[in-house]
């Protein structure tokens, strides 16, 4: 059973083109973040949000944490090629040692 | 800036062998955890450790050991090598109090043949 649910798990979009990837759990996150994996590498942490309701932004990608903080998503606004690879969320619970639950996983394609 | 180190990068056993997974992290972060990622999945939990204790443990098998060290770097012992073991293995620290954000290294990709 995966305790956090990300979706869609492969995505194939043009250039340009708007995207959001979701993150659902039915429990509480103390804190959830997002990283950027590309293959045979380590994830590079993209944003951590801590507060329900939480909304960042890094250039062109919005994160936003749910009011509850069981929930997140990653909104891409005009994507392109360089935003091509594979976007994880993960959460630590709270009253937690801060071990990290993983999505399943985005895998983003972005045609020129 | 720093980031975390792991060695080897790649290593390749045989069945039945052992093998040690080392991990640096980043300078003044207190707390290291290991992951396990197989191919195609979402990296998995094994263990972690604040300011060299034990602090929490997953599905990690008992042929596995770990710990941290005076100088916050970690190991992570393997013994009994199986198949299924084959996965990329990577480290993460953190400083406690930083809402846990964990900055991850570049892995160790574990080949058992």
């Amino acid at each position: 059973t995966q305790l956090l649910e990300q979706s869609p798990q492969f995505l194939s979009i043009q250039e340009g083109e708007n995207l959001t990837v979701y993150c659902n759990s039915s429990s509480v996150f103390s804190s959830l973040q997002w990283y950027r994996q590309e293959p045979g590498e380590g994830p590079v942490l993209l944003v951590t949000v801590v507060t329900g309701g939480e909304v960042k932004k890094l250039k062109r990608l919005t994160f936003q944490f749910g009011d509850a903080r069981k929930d997140s998503s990653l909104h891409i606004t005009a994507a392109q090629p360089g935003d091509t690879g594979l976007y994880l969320c993960a959460g630590a619970y709270r009253s937690n040692t801060g071990k990290l639950i993983f999505g399943q996983g985005t895998t983003l394609q972005v045609k020129p | 800036a720093a980031g975390v180190i792991q060695s080897p990068r790649h290593l390749i056993k045989e069945k039945r062998e052992t093998a040690t997974l080392k991990c640096y992290p980043i300078p003044r972060h207190d707390t290291v955890y290991w992951y396990q990622q197989g191919p195609g999945q979402d990296p998995q939990f094994l263990i972690s450790f604040y300011e060299k204790m034990q602090s929490d443990k997953g599905s990690i098998p008992d042929r596995f050991s770990a710990q941290q060290f005076s100088d916050y770097h970690s190991e992570l012992n393997m013994s009994s090598l199986e198949l299924g073991d084959s996965a990329l293995y990577f480290c993460a620290s953190t400083l406690r109090g930083s809402r846990y954000e964990q900055y991850f290294g570049p892995g160790t990709r574990l080949t058992v043949t």
